[in-house]
């Protein structure tokens, strides 16, 4: 079974500095796409950056890259700049190539201080 | 920009009291979802529903839970005889499309809480 762990509950980040949310998944397919969903309080969650597993090259979105180790199964979230609107919970989600079912981690509650 | 509406925000509900969550998907998207958050735990998986049937449910998903698409805009969830078990946040999506990279589109969620 696909099980996505996010091992950060909460983490905080000095406003322009640099922060990196940890994601580690587990699934024996070898196609896949890996996802960062960012959810503000009382908003929906939208998508921030994605991450198809056959590409060997690390996603970028901006201020938002990953860290993609498929050996590893690791999807780390590096978020540069860090800026008083990143403040937000943040989920990591994984979904197979084939099928409709994203598999969510606990997320992680990303607070920016001034 | 287009976005996933779901009423109501929030609702309590008494214990064995059927319940229908209300969501308008995105207009030209053609697959719907809902997943379910209880607090402090993992978003869940809860069914997907495509072309006016569902194409995949989890365990989760059992004979208290119904979806439906009643009209060309909503996409419903109902829960037949709530339990305490059953308070969390319920997110609906959609999206345009199956398989490749594509992206979920959420509502902001709907809170129940079974009292």
């Amino acid at each position: 079974a696909q099980t996505v762990t996010q091992s950060q509950p909460e983490m905080s980040v000095q406003e322009a500095e640099t922060v990196t949310l940890s994601c580690t998944y587990d699934t024996s397919e070898s196609d896949y796409y890996l996802f960062w969903y960012k959810q503000p309080p009382s908003r929906q969650m939208i998508l921030v950056i994605r991450q198809e597993a056959y590409k060997q090259q690390n996603a970028t979105e901006n201020r938002f890259s990953v860290n993609f180790q498929k050996a590893a199964k690791s999807f780390s979230l590096k978020i540069s700049d860090s800026q008083l609107g990143d403040a937000a919970m943040y989920f990591c989600a994984y979904r197979r190539r084939t099928g409709n079912q994203f598999y969510f981690g606990t997320g992680t509650s990303l607070t920016v201080i001034p | 920009e287009p976005e996933v509406t779901q009423t109501p925000s929030h609702q309590v509900t008494q214990m064995g009291q059927e319940v229908i969550l209300r969501c308008v998907p995105i207009s030209n998207h053609l697959y719907f979802y809902w997943y379910r958050q209880i607090l402090g735990q993992k978003v869940e998986f809860l069914v997907s529903f495509y072309n006016n049937e569902i194409s995949e449910k989890s365990e989760i998903f059992d004979d208290q839970f119904s979806v439906e698409r009643p009209d060309g805009s909503n996409f419903t969830l109902k829960i037949r005889s709530t339990k305490l078990e059953d308070s969390a946040m319920y997110f609906c999506a959609s999206s345009p499309m199956i398989g490749g990279p594509g992206e979920l589109f959420f509502g902001e969620g709907s809170r129940l809480t079974v009292l």
